[in-house]
């Protein structure tokens, strides 16, 4: 079962940031949390992860709270391009390593 | 990051035949790789785990003798659908962990069984 709960949709201007929270109470210590989205038909792209800090790449930023029990991807720009399906997902890289994923957010970037 | 290449990208058979599914890494050897099977407007399922030169361990409720998944390689996988039936029908896609352990994913294989 996900371990991870997100908006069922949410929207968003073009051009300004997208903020999709994500709740994970349960997440333990060896567990990190990623973030994946899937466009219309294609299989999932990774965009980031994290473990407690806070991470940032060319696509997105991460924020995870203090605790650990949620997190937030933020799209610092979004485009047209930017409407996906985003998958919040808490995995342990160790053992199985396998990504379980939830029902994810909608996001749709309005022009 | 790394890149996988799925084949085909949609086919067409007919009830009772079987479906070859291929899943390549390109450009990183892939001990471990999954196999996930969506239904429209669901997320993903995760149907088995394979590991190379090793049986696939399947999720529970997936019928092992049904997707048979072969991992013969560190650059390919490949799940053979056998005895399609329409309700086998769906977007199957692989998926190959990455060297800082997060995975990539093929484009995925919209299979329609008539």
């Amino acid at each position: 079962d996900a371990k991870t709960t997100q908006p069922t949709s949410m929207d968003c201007a073009e051009g300004r940031a997208a903020n999709l929270p994500c709740n994970h109470s349960t997440i333990s210590g060896n567990e990190y949390v990623y973030w994946y989205r899937q466009i219309h038909s294609q299989g999932p792209q990774y965009i980031i992860h994290g473990l407690k800090n806070n991470e940032t790449n060319e696509m997105a930023s991460l924020i995870i709270t203090e605790d650990r029990k949620s997190s937030t991807l933020i799209l610092p720009h979004a485009t047209l391009r930017d409407t996906a399906v985003y998958y919040c997902i808490v995995r342990d890289i160790q053992g199985a390593q396998k990504l379980v994923f939830g029902q994810g957010t909608r996001l749709t970037i309005n022009p | 990051g790394a890149v996988v290449s799925q084949h085909p990208s949609r086919v067409i058979c007919k009830s009772g035949t079987s479906v070859k599914i291929e899943c390549r890494s390109l450009d990183f050897q892939a001990t471990t790789m999954f196999w996930y099977r969506q239904f429209p407007k669901q997320s993903l399922m995760l149907m088995a785990t394979s590991n190379e030169g090793s049986k696939a361990t399947y999720e529970q409720g997936v019928e092992k003798d049904k997707f048979l998944i072969n991992h013969a390689s560190l650059t390919l996988s490949t799940l053979t659908v056998t005895s399609a039936h329409p309700e086998d029908s769906s977007f199957y896609i692989c998926s190959e962990l990455g060297p800082n352990t997060e995975a990539f994913f093929g484009q995925g294989t919209r299979l329609t069984v008539v």
